[in-house]
């Protein structure tokens, strides 16, 4: 079965630490997508970045990282320098190729607080 | 491209009426989804439609319709209010090939 695990809650840190945003999924298909997305306290959300099952390279975009790794079913996101703009709860989600809904299994959040 | 819209953005329901949210997108997305997001948790799909004239349940259908005459609206109509259904509702949209979807900035609703 289809499965999106977040299992840190709560993260808070100081402003300029660096952190990372575990999410580990679980799936029987071969091609997939996962996805980061962002929910600020104004409470939109925002798509972060969507990575391949089939594309492991790692991505860089200013502060922000993600690590691909299929051997342990890891999409970890890093945020470097953290500035108290980045405080919001990060949602990773899964979406299998086989669903022709698209549908994305969702993980339950990490709230990540950055204090100044 | 004003991307999903979602109108109202508040409103406050007595036990028992009936409303429609209204949620429409200018991106020509094949594909249309409401979410429910309860306070402080994650979200939960509660029907989606993949083209005009075609919906299906998602997994908290209950208490919900929704209809699809055209390719840019996607509205959800709560019948009977009930409190469980205070919430916030997200309409999303996403083009037919890309998996990622793209959200309307939500309806804040509360039933009292």
């Amino acid at each position: 079965a289809q499965k999106v695990t977040q299992a840190q809650t709560e993260i808070s840190v100081v402003e300029k630490e660096d952190v990372t945003l575990d999410c580990v999924y679980e799936t029987r298909d071969t091609t997939y997508y996962l996805f980061w997305y962002k929910q600020p306290p104004s409470g939109e959300l925002v798509f972060l970045i969507r990575r391949n099952s089939f594309d492991e390279q790692n991505e860089i975009s200013g502060r922000y990282s993600w690590n691909f790794q299929k051997s342990t079913s890891s999409f970890n996101f890093t945020i470097t320098a953290s500035q108290v703009v980045d405080s919001a709860v990060y949602f990773c989600a899964l979406s299998e190729a086989e669903d022709s809904n698209y549908q994305l299994i969702w993980g339950a959040g990490t709230k990540l607080i950055i204090k100044p | 491209n004003a991307g999903v819209t979602q109108t109202p953005k508040f409103r406050i329901l007595k036990i028992g009426q009936s409303m429609t949210l209204q949620c429409t997108q200018d991106m020509n997305h094949n594909y249309m989804y409401w979410y429910r997001q309860d306070p402080g948790m994650g979200l939960k799909l509660i029907y989606y439609s993949v083209g005009a004239g075609i919906t299906d349940k998602g997994e908290v259908p209950n208490g919900y319709n929704v209809s699809r005459s055209t390719t840019e609206d996607f509205p959800l109509r709560l019948e009977l209010a009930a409190p469980s259904q205070t919430s916030v509702y997200f309409c999303a949209s996403s083009y037919r090939g890309q998996h990622e979807q793209f959200f309307g900035p939500g309806t804040r609703l509360t039933v009292l």
